[in-house]
């Protein structure tokens, strides 16, 4: 079945250290996001890329670094200069472009990753 | 830019019909979605509207009015496993399109 992996699940961090949160979908999507859930809040945007080699900015992308080396692949690094990274990242992705009919508007997620900084 | 606000709390009997708004402020906007996400877990698609007026999905249904600024989901014969929060999301016409912004999500609680 096609979906989105993200992994892992659990993830504890000491203060200072980097970790990448990887995300891994088969759906065919050519636009994949981050998005960060904080506890009793909605989602707020991280990175989006719509194609290989090329991502966007979202609203709270510092402290924060993606890649797209291939299309199936958003793996997301929370670095030290993040200051609150305990939170829920959610991994999505959709159909690129297209209007207001299209599958463009459907988002698919992943389980999620959740994130504690020690 | 966009945003949008849900109140944050609904409380609803099991078997009952609960309404579940959404208004937003947006310069542009391709149609609203409703996610549902339970705890601990990954939001899930629900209902899209790309048109004014109702769309229907089983025991769920989803309004638009793009005039007024204001959407809703509509749940039926309410079931103990719809407690779960439940977002609002807009897919702008900005940044080429792709950027999904969503709203602060309502907390549904079914009773017995």
């Amino acid at each position: 079945d096609g979906g989105i992996t993200q992994s892992p699940k659990y993830l504890f961090r000491k203060e200072g250290q980097n970790v990448t949160l990887s995300c891994e979908q088969n759906l065919n999507h050519d636009a994949m996001y981050w998005y960060r859930q904080d506890p009793g809040q909605g989602l707020r945007l991280i990175y989006y890329s719509q194609i290989v080699n090329d991502f966007q900015k979202g609203d709270i992308a510092e402290g924060y670094s993606v890649s797209r080396e291939k299309k199936e692949s958003f793996p997301l690094t929370v670095t030290s200069a993040q200051k609150n990274p305990t939170a829920f990242y959610l991994c999505a992705s959709s159909i690129d472009g297209g209007g207001p009919d299209s599958g463009a508007n459907v988002l698919t997620f992943g389980a999620g990753s959740r994130l504690t900084v020690l | 830019g966009q945003s949008l606000e849900q109140p944050s709390e609904v409380t609803a009997v099991e078997g009952a019909i609960v309404q579940i708004n959404c208004t937003y402020q947006t310069s542009g906007f391709y149609g609203l979605s409703w996610y549902q996400q339970h705890d601990g877990g990954a939001p899930t698609f629900l209902s899209y509207n790309a048109l004014d007026g109702l769309e229907e999905t089983g025991r769920f249904s989803s309004f638009l009015s793009r005039s007024d600024s204001y959407g809703y989901l509509l749940l039926q014969e309410l079931q103990m496993k719809d407690s779960a929060s439940y977002f609002c999301a807009v897919r702008g016409l900005d940044n080429y399109g792709q950027n999904f912004v969503f709203g602060p999500g309502t907390r549904l609680s079914v009773l017995p």
